[in-house]
């Protein structure tokens, strides 16, 4: 298994307060990547990055921002969470090998989190 | 832009019998193909993916898919399936794009009858 932690693997929070999320890999990927889950939508990405201060907006990423200060670490935070963004959040990385950067991601195991 | 669609929401199949799940891709490149398996309260696990070549694709847990490019699709087939093999099937789609940005098609629900 790849390794890949995410912390905390549940938090309820209450409308207003800020979250952060922690991503945190051993396997020196350069791709690491944040998908929200939610019935019917499959996995939507939130951000991602393809190394450390480089970051870029997915598909999702309004009330969302990101950091990578190191290549093991990505943090996910929800400014003022609102109750739209309780859902399952997973961590990927990829090795991007090959100079290609179509690789295959491993995922972390999830971060349930409810806003109230 | 890409899209995945996985037609069948819900699967219910008796154990030991064969198993074929659907995706339809849309893309305007080579398409890289992925299925993923997620358990109940568990992660995304890797069964198979497409890149080039051998257009039919082993994986693992027993699990192949076939890349028909003239129909768009990446389908997946088990050709007995286990009561372990109950779970929710991801199929999804990588772009050439810098970044390795994976899009996901909704999922399908296996029920495995007894």
């Amino acid at each position: 298994d790849a390794g890949i932690t995410q912390s905390p693997r549940h938090k309820v929070t209450e409308t207003g307060t800020p979250v952060t999320l922690r991503c945190h890999q051993t396997e020196n990927h350069r791709y690491m990547y944040w998908y929200r889950q939610d019935p019917g939508h499959g996995l939507r990405l939130i951000h991602y990055s393809y190394g450390v201060k480089d970051t870029d907006k997915g598909e999702v990423s309004d009330g969302y921002s990101v950091s990578r200060s190191k290549t093991e670490d990505f943090l996910l935070t929800l400014e003022s969470a609102t109750s739209s963004q309780t859902s399952v959040y997973f961590c990927a990385i990829s090795a991007g090998r090959g100079g290609t950067s179509t690789d295959t991601q491993y995922f972390g195991p999830g971060t349930r989190l409810t806003v109230l | 832009a890409q899209s995945v669609t996985q037609p069948d929401i819900h699967i219910t199949v008796s154990e030991g019998a064969s198993l074929e799940l659907r995706c339809n891709y849309s893309y305007g490149a080579t398409p890289y193909l992925f299925w993923y398996v997620q358990s109940p309260g568990q992660g995304l696990q890797l069964l198979l993916k497409y890149f080039s070549g051998d257009t039919l694709v082993q994986g693992i847990k027993g699990f192949e898919a076939e890349f028909k490019r003239s129909q768009s699709s990446f389908n997946l087939r088990k050709p007995s399936v286990h009561w372990s093999d109950a779970a929710e099937y991801f199929c999804a789609v990588g772009a050439e794009a810098a970044g390795n940005k994976l899009t996901f098609g909704g999922g399908t629900r296996v029920l495995v009858k007894p």
